[in-house]
């Protein structure tokens, strides 16, 4: 099993320009969810997903969108980018429901927004 | 309000010595605790959790941890450390029927050689 995948690895975004993250597992886990990771803050969920076609928004949502056409994959996108969004991103996947179960994360994507 | 505390951004201890990373929590009803770490320039990875049963909780790499309920405390712990157990350590809860995580700021711990 390979687990949780993200790509890119790294990306480096102009003010304004929108572009996808992308998350893949392949654990059949109904739960995934994106998080940011700044430094001295932790980390702070955008948002997250209990299955196929159900998303709902986190602490920090604004800015990003999500959807879950597959239980496999959940992407995040980037509407419009900001020097704010400047953080690592990860992705989750659990069998159960975040608070529940113990969450398997993807290496990270490091975006950086000029 | 829900809440976890890490009181320590940092801890340092010498290789061979015994390590404690502190947690505490603070959620309604009966919790659901975890712990994880994260090497550098990677994603967080699971070391244990307690949801019920024994205090101590055992986990990877030779960890473990303890449920104290009245101090509302987990604690990690490991007997001997070792100079790769250097890394960031993130204490997460929830509690009762709110299925939220709430996650800690994270404890930076460095294994002296």
């Amino acid at each position: 099993n390979a687990g949780v995948t993200q790509t890119p690895k790294f990306q480096v975004l102009k003010t304004g320009q929108s572009m996808t993250l992308q998350c893949a597992q392949d654990m059949n886990h109904e739960y995934m969810s994106w998080y940011r990771q700044d430094p001295g803050m932790g980390l702070r969920l955008i948002h997250y997903s209990v299955g196929a076609g159900i998303t709902d928004q986190g602490e920090v949502p604004n800015g990003y969108n999500v959807s879950r056409s597959t239980t496999e994959d959940f992407p995040l996108r980037l509407l419009s980018a900001a020097p704010s969004q400047t953080s690592v991103y990860f992705c989750a996947s659990s069998y159960l429901q975040g608070g529940r179960g113990e969450q398997y994360f993807g290496p990270g994507t490091r975006l950086t927004v000029t | 309000a829900q809440s976890v505390a890490q009181p320590e951004d940092q801890v340092n201890v010498a290789e061979g010595n015994p390590l404690t990373v502190k947690c505490t929590y603070s959620v309604s009803g009966n919790p659901y605790l975890f712990w994880y770490v994260q090497y550098p320039n990677r994603g967080l990875q699971f070391l244990l959790k307690y949801i019920t049963g024994d205090n101590l909780v055992k986990g990877s790499y030779g960890f473990e941890a303890e449920f104290n309920k009245s101090q509302t405390s987990f604690h990690l712990k490991k007997p001997s450390a070792l100079v790769s157990d250097s890394a960031l350590y993130f204490c997460a809860a929830s509690g009762g029927n709110n299925r939220k995580l709430i996650w800690g700021l994270g404890t930076s711990l460095a294994v002296n050689p």
